[in-house]
């Protein structure tokens, strides 16, 4: 199957520093990729939805100031968290559908701690 | 507004025998619907998928059920291993690129297979 690549898998930072996570669709392109949060015991959810040559679409509630996205390339997208805080501290994961399929790719996962 | 939900956290089945999952959606234009199985720390890995067209979807031993009339769904594993022993979601989408090919979740039913 697609493998989908996310770096780094674990980060630890200082409360108020920025953190950038790396999402990589390793063998086909992703016009489309999205970002979810998942907290302990609790469902993924959708924090947006980055695309590739235009800006990211955010859900609602996520503030797009802090969670600056960029999809570089059909192959990138990143996530930054600016000015973390303790409340950031999560498990941040990427997904990418194949372009014309409705199955999604997920990575490994990123565990934020922010101290 | 919980629009995909599965309403049991957790199962614990015998080693052999059946597991069933359940998934309950509420959103009439869901089309598309699909299990993730998910281990702690890593992202979650596609297991089957149904289109609203179909009423059964059959891939070895895990097989979905749809029910479109009652929206509901159910994962139907069969005979159960140890190491189907993860956090199962389901999610629900609408096809087609308008609808961005986003996926909501459940919240997820922990099954344990006791050996």
């Amino acid at each position: 199957g697609a493998v989908v690549s996310q770096h780094p898998s674990r980060v630890i930072c200082k409360s108020g520093t920025s953190v950038k996570i790396e999402c990589r669709s390793l063998d086909f392109q992703a016009t489309t990729m999205f970002w979810y949060r998942q907290f302990p015991k609790q469902s993924l959810m959708l924090m947006a939805t980055s695309n590739e040559g235009s800006k990211a679409t955010y859900e609602q509630g996520v503030e797009k100031d802090k969670f600056l996205i960029n999809h570089a390339s059909l192959t990138l997208s990143t996530l930054t968290v600016t000015s973390a805080h303790p409340e950031d501290s999560s498990f941040y994961i990427c997904s990418a559908p194949r372009i014309r399929s409705n199955e999604q790719f997920f990575g490994p996962g990123t565990r934020l701690t922010v101290l | 507004d919980q629009q995909v939900k599965q309403n049991s956290p957790s199962l614990s089945v015998q080693e052999g025998r059946i597991s069933i999952l359940n998934c309950d959606y509420t959103n009439s234009m869901f089309d598309y619907f699909l299990w993730y199985k998910k281990y702690p720390a890593e992202g979650p890995t596609f297991l089957i998928s149904i289109s609203s067209i179909k009423d059964k979807n059959e891939d070895g031993r895990f097989t979905v059920f749809l029910n479109k009339s009652a929206k509901h769904l159910s994962l139907h594993i069969v005979p159960s291993q140890p190491g189907d022993s993860a956090v199962y979601f389901c999610a629900a989408t609408v096809k087609g690129a308008e609808y961005g090919n986003k996926l909501v979740f459940g919240a997820g039913t922990i099954l344990r297979v006791k050996s």
